[in-house]
């Protein structure tokens, strides 16, 4: 069964902290993709990455940065230089290949808190 | 990525009620999704809505609770029926085109 597990409930850094958000997942699928989401406190998803299971380059867009290694199935997520608006719920999904139900499965995300 | 208009954005419903969400996307799209965020929760898949065929459900969730419509491939509506306190919660539509998954803007309900 697929899973998603982002162990962090919450974490509280002080602004211009980096901080890493973990996310390990579980399938059994060869061709998968990976997400994260963030949700403000308005309640809206916001995409912030997808990667699919062939391509394990790390990525960087701006101060954020994702690490993908599916020798650990995981996928974790950095910031860099926090933000007080980057504050929210961080949520970390996968889904299965096209040929499947294509549906997300979401961690139980994390709430980030960052202080000024 | 597309476009989603969910409605209502909120409401406030008397337990026992019924309450129709609509999801409009501005292209067309083979599968739509319904999931809903209890609060402090992440997000559940209720449902997956195929245009042409009755929706298929996620353990714990009944079409008689749950009846969806997806009369065309821009269009579904989830009602949430004979409502109590615990079917408070964010309602939110998905579309995925290429991988990429665009949600609306959530229903935000509280049954009182």
């Amino acid at each position: 069964a697929q899973k998603v597990t982002q162990a962090q409930t919450e974490i509280s850094v002080v602004e211009k902290e980096d901080v890493t958000l973990d996310c390990v997942y579980e399938t059994r699928d060869t061709t998968y993709y990976l997400f994260w989401y963030k949700q403000p406190p308005s309640g809206e998803l916001v995409f912030l990455i997808r990667r699919n299971s062939f391509d394990e380059q790390n990525e960087i867009s701006g101060r954020y940065s994702w690490n993908f290694q599916k020798s650990t199935s995981s996928f974790n997520f950095t910031i860099t230089a926090s933000q007080v608006v980057d504050s929210a719920v961080y949520f970390c999904a996968l889904s299965e290949a096209p040929s499947n139900t294509g549906k997300l499965i979401f961690g139980q995300g994390t709430t980030l808190q960052v202080k000024p | 990525s597309a476009v989603i208009s969910q409605k209502p954005s909120r409401d406030i419903c008397q337990r026992g009620t019924s309450l129709t969400i609509q999801c409009q996307v501005d292209s067309q799209v083979t599968m739509m999704f319904w999931y809903r965020q209890q609060p402090g929760q992440s997000l559940t898949l209720i449902a997956t809505a195929n245009q042409g065929s009755e929706a298929t459900y996620e353990s714990g969730f009944v079409i008689d609770k749950f009846p969806i419509s997806r009369p065309n491939l821009t269009f579904s509506t989830l009602t949430v029926s004979n409502m109590s306190p615990e079917d408070s919660s964010i309602y939110l539509c998905s579309v995925v085109r290429d991988y990429g998954y665009t949600f609306g803007s959530g229903t935000r309900l509280t049954v009182v």
